[in-house]
């Protein structure tokens, strides 16, 4: 399976300042994916990271709040933007690998704190 | 839509003991199943998957699973607890409608498991 790496594991936030959060991956993936699992609740999928073109986000999430990049097949990046303290979560990366049929992995996680 | 139902928010249970969490989910293609779980101040480790053939399916850490068509279900199972299988268990579904189309991955609510020593 793949491994995942995010930067950073946890950081403590002001309200109103942004955050970018990294995700690398040590092989190539098919797709990548950010969640938000906010304090006691399970998991809501934010956007799909498309390489080389805008993300794809679901139903609640628009990018100007969270704006995605994927630059290659490894690495992906979440900006979380003009914070406020709902937005204190854990943010996962996930990926689905090639020839592995729809299974996804998940990164360790970013636990964010918005003060 | 697809959905997927943790129906327990806790489960407790005797080390040594059988465990049983339960899932139920709803589809309308063809489910593909799986569980997921989640130590404290950890991300998500994949334990086992149902896609297709024998439904008992056997996982890491001596996890297994039961799909059963009938009933929509996908119990995950261990025949004997350990106090280190104490986590936050979430069971997904992702429905596959053709060949190569599928929906995205939706999660229960999760269920905590606590074995008691």
């Amino acid at each position: 399976s793949a491994v995942i790496s995010q930067k950073p594991s946890r950081d403590i936030c002001q309200r109103g300042t942004s955050l970018t959060i990294q995700c690398q991956v040590d092989s190539q993936v098919t797709m990548m994916f950010w969640y938000r699992q906010q304090p006691g609740q399970s998991l809501t999928l934010i956007a799909t990271a498309n390489q080389g073109s805008e993300a794809t986000y679901e139903s609640g999430f628009v990018i100007d709040k969270f704006p995605i990049s994927r630059p290659n097949l490894t690495f992906s990046t979440l900006t979380v933007s003009n914070m406020s303290p709902e937005d204190s979560s854990i943010y996962l990366c996930s990926v689905t690998q090639f020839g592995i049929t729809y299974e996804q992995y998940f990164g360790p996680g970013t636990r964010l704190t918005v003060t | 839509a697809q959905s997927v139902a943790q129906p327990e928010d806790q489960v407790n249970v005797a080390e040594g003991n059988p465990l049983t969490v339960k899932c139920t989910y709803s589809v309308s293609g063809n489910p593909y199943l799986f569980w997921y779980v989640q130590y404290p101040n950890r991300g998500l480790q994949f334990l086992l998957k149902y896609i297709t053939g024998d439904n008992l399916v056997k996982g890491s850490y001596g996890f297994e699973a039961e799909f059963n068509k009938s009933q929509t279900s996908f119990h995950l199972k261990k025949p004997s607890a350990l106090v280190s299988d104490s986590a936050l268990y979430f069971c997904a579904v992702r429905d596959v409608i053709t060949s190569g189309s599928a929906r995205q991955l939706t999660f229960g609510s999760g269920t905590q498991l606590t074995v008691l020593p």
